[in-house]
This record gives structure tokens, C-alpha cells and sequence, in this order.
């Protein structure tokens, strides 16, 4: 089975400044089943990213996804108050069919 | 608009059994694959179980396979989990989720608030 990593566990960063989140993959998977999630503290996930690199419905154009076979990224342009949260990368394996979820990478204010 | 509402969560014994629903609103509930995922207090999230729009197919993580069976009711619009032989470290909040239908890639784009269920003797 394919296992996702990401890093860094915590990144410690300022309103406004650039974040970059790095999620790779055991083997290499089509970026179709990769996807992006934001959880708050006591609130359920909310998908950001499909496919990789395209943004669901409603999220913020400062939210952007890249990458492929084994290394995937998550790029948030600017920070806003409200992006301080958790986030996980997702796989859609297709065989066999699980939907592993990375471990996650946490945003924190500096 | 879709909603995904859980019920059935609580405190529960080891090796006793629990079934959570999760009702669904807002959308053609027969035209998604659903899921379950769970997040222990604290820890990060853990996909447990699938099944597709028929309910034909069904596939489950290996920690619950053989203890978890994943059922819908597309008459009813709602999604079970049928949890037996339950374990201390099956403790955690379950979530129901709709899997996005698109041709770019997928993902869960609706969950439910989440339902605590504890394991405690």
C-alpha cells in the first residue's frame, strides 16, 4: 500500500507570508487521486484541493496545489488569521481501493 | 443544501457493539460513493470505510475489516456503520463523507459534524 508523508510536522508562520506544505507518496500515483483538506479545532475537514492542483468549490485563489508521481505541495500565497489550521493530503487508491490520509502538517502563528 | 448529519455515537464497552447513521439531504444520495473516516481525540484523521452509489461494493481499512460492516439505504437517504467487537483504540469522532463525482480528480467534498464514539469499561 502506498504511504503519505508530509513536512513539516508544524510550520511556524507570520500573517501574510508564504506557506509551502510537502506531501509525498511511498510509490508513485496519478495526481487525479490526490487531494488537499483543512481542519480547524473542532471543526470537521474541509477539502481544498482535487486532483492535485484544482481548487473545490468556494476556496480562495491564495490556496494552490501542485506536483506529481511522488512529491505533491500544497501552497498557501499569503496567510490569512483564518489559514492557521491542520492539514492533510489524501490518496484515492484504486487498487487497492483505500483513501489513506497523510499524517498531517500544522500551521501555527510565529 | 447538502447536509450530512450523524447520530448513534456514545459511551460503549469494550467488545459490545454500536451503529451509526449518517443522514443525508441536499442532493441525489443514490448518485455518491460514501464514507466513513474517524479522528482519535487529538490525532490526525484515518479513513475507515467506503461503499459505492449502489451499495454494491464495499472496502475497509484494515484496522476494522472483519469488525465494521458499511451499509446505505438509498429509500431512506442514510448511511450506517455497523461497529461489533469494539476496541479502546477504536475511540474516536466518525465522520460520514460524500465523495466529489469529477473527471479532474476527487475527494470528499461534504463531511458530517462528527459523532463520538468512546470505548469504556
Amino acid at each position: 500500500d502506498i504511504v503519505l508523508t508530509q513536512s513539516p510536522g508544524t510550520l511556524s508562520l507570520s500573517p501574510g507570508e508564504r506557506a509551502t506544505l510537502s506531501c509525498r507518496a511511498s510509490q508513485s500515483l496519478s495526481s487525479t487521486y490526490l487531494a488537499w483538506y483543512q481542519q480547524k479545532p473542532g471543526q470537521s475537514p474541509r477539502l481544498l484541493i482535487y486532483g492535485a492542483s484544482t481548487r473545490a468549490t468556494g476556496i480562495p485563489d491564495r490556496f494552490s496545489g501542485s506536483g506529481s508521481g511522488t512529491a505533491f505541495t500544497l501552497t498557501i500565497s499569503r496567510l490569512e488569521p483564518e489559514d492557521f489550521a491542520v492539514y492533510y493530503c489524501q490518496q484515492f487508491g484504486r487498487s487497492p481501493r483505500v483513501f489513506p490520509f497523510g499524517p498531517g502538517t500544522k500551521v501555527d502563528i510565529k | 443544501q447538502v447536509q450530512l448529519v450523524e447520530s448513534g455515537g456514545g459511551v460503549v464497552q469494550p467488545g459490545r457493539s454500536l451503529t451509526l447513521s449518517c443522514a443525508a439531504s441536499g442532493f441525489t444520495f443514490s448518485s455518491y460513493a460514501m464514507h466513513w473516516v474517524r479522528q482519535a481525540p487529538g490525532q490526525g484523521l484515518e479513513w475507515v470505510t467506503v461503499i459505492s452509489s449502489d451499495g454494491l461494493k464495499k472496502y475497509y481499512a484494515d484496522s476494522v475489516r472483519g469488525r465494521f460492516t458499511i451499509s446505505r439505504d438509498n429509500t431512506k437517504n442514510t448511511l450506517y456503520l455497523h461497529m461489533n467487537s469494539l476496541k479502546a483504540q477504536d475511540t474516536a469522532f466518525y465522520y460520514c463523507a460524500r465523495e466529489l463525482i469529477s473527471i479532474v480528480g476527487t475527494g470528499f467534498d461534504y463531511w458530517g459534524q462528527g459523532n463520538l464514539v468512546t470505548v469504556s469499561s
